[in-house]
């Protein structure tokens, strides 16, 4: 099965910090994507990558930035954390086109990260 | 405007005692249809995914159902156990050149004792 980590459940940072969300994926899945997850509103795409280096913005892109240096770890940036940044960041990552329709998404356990 | 409904918000049921659980949808165009399972503090995990063409799918207690001309799908649980507590999302896979997903914001489940 596909494996998709967040290096940490619980986050607590203060306003202005820069702060690092990882998450690494273990099946050499090309595409990897960046949610957020508030209470009514379901989770929203911050930003997505197609493949090594490669990053697009999603529906949410401002005060975030990704990097993805090596294939298998895509990392959440949020340049200078704010309160309205309080929310779970769920991580995922997505099969090949032939196994799309059994595998489909993976995702992470999620950080839920709190700005104070 | 690509959209998910759910519904209802919130529902709480007696353990063994089955339930349905509702998602309409106005996203075009359609490629597939998933339902995920999200315990608390934790990532979704796909349950069913179901295609324009299928009408139902079952995988253990639980039956999705499709219907792609009124735009409605359905989660039913039978049975229901303690551990059916969760929140469960339906999102509708756009058929464009990256797929873009379509979230519901999901039914919160509670099986009672």
């Amino acid at each position: 099965d596909v494996k998709v980590t967040q290096s940490s459940r619980y986050l607590v940072k203060r306003t202005g910090e820069k702060v690092f969300l990882e998450c690494v994926q273990d099946m050499d899945h090309e595409n990897m994507f960046w949610y957020r997850q508030d209470p009514g509103l379901g989770l929203r795409l911050i930003y997505f990558s197609y493949d090594v280096k490669m990053k697009e913005k999603g529906d949410i892109p401002e005060g975030y930035s990704v990097s993805r240096e090596k294939k298998e770890r895509f990392s959440l940036i949020l340049e200078s954390a704010s309160t309205n940044q309080t929310s779970m960041y769920l991580c995922a990552s997505r099969a090949p086109t032939r196994d799309r329709l059994n595998y489909g998404y993976t995702f992470g356990s999620g950080t839920r990260l709190t700005v104070v | 405007k690509n959209q998910v409904e759910q519904s209802p918000q919130s529902l709480i049921i007696l353990e063994g005692k089955n339930c349905t659980l509702q998602c309409n949808y106005t996203v075009s165009p359609f490629s597939n249809l998933r339902w995920y399972k999200q315990d608390t503090g934790r990532g979704p995990v796909s349950l069913t995914i179901m295609t324009f063409s299928e009408n139902t799918k079952s995988n253990g207690r639980y039956t999705a159902t499709l219907d792609a001309d009124t735009k409605q799908s359905s989660l039913h649980i039978t049975a229901s156990q303690l551990s059916d507590s969760a929140s469960y999302i339906c999102v509708v896979n756009l058929n464009t050149g990256f797929q873009k997903l379509v979230f519901g914001t999901g039914t919160r489940l509670l099986v009672s004792p």
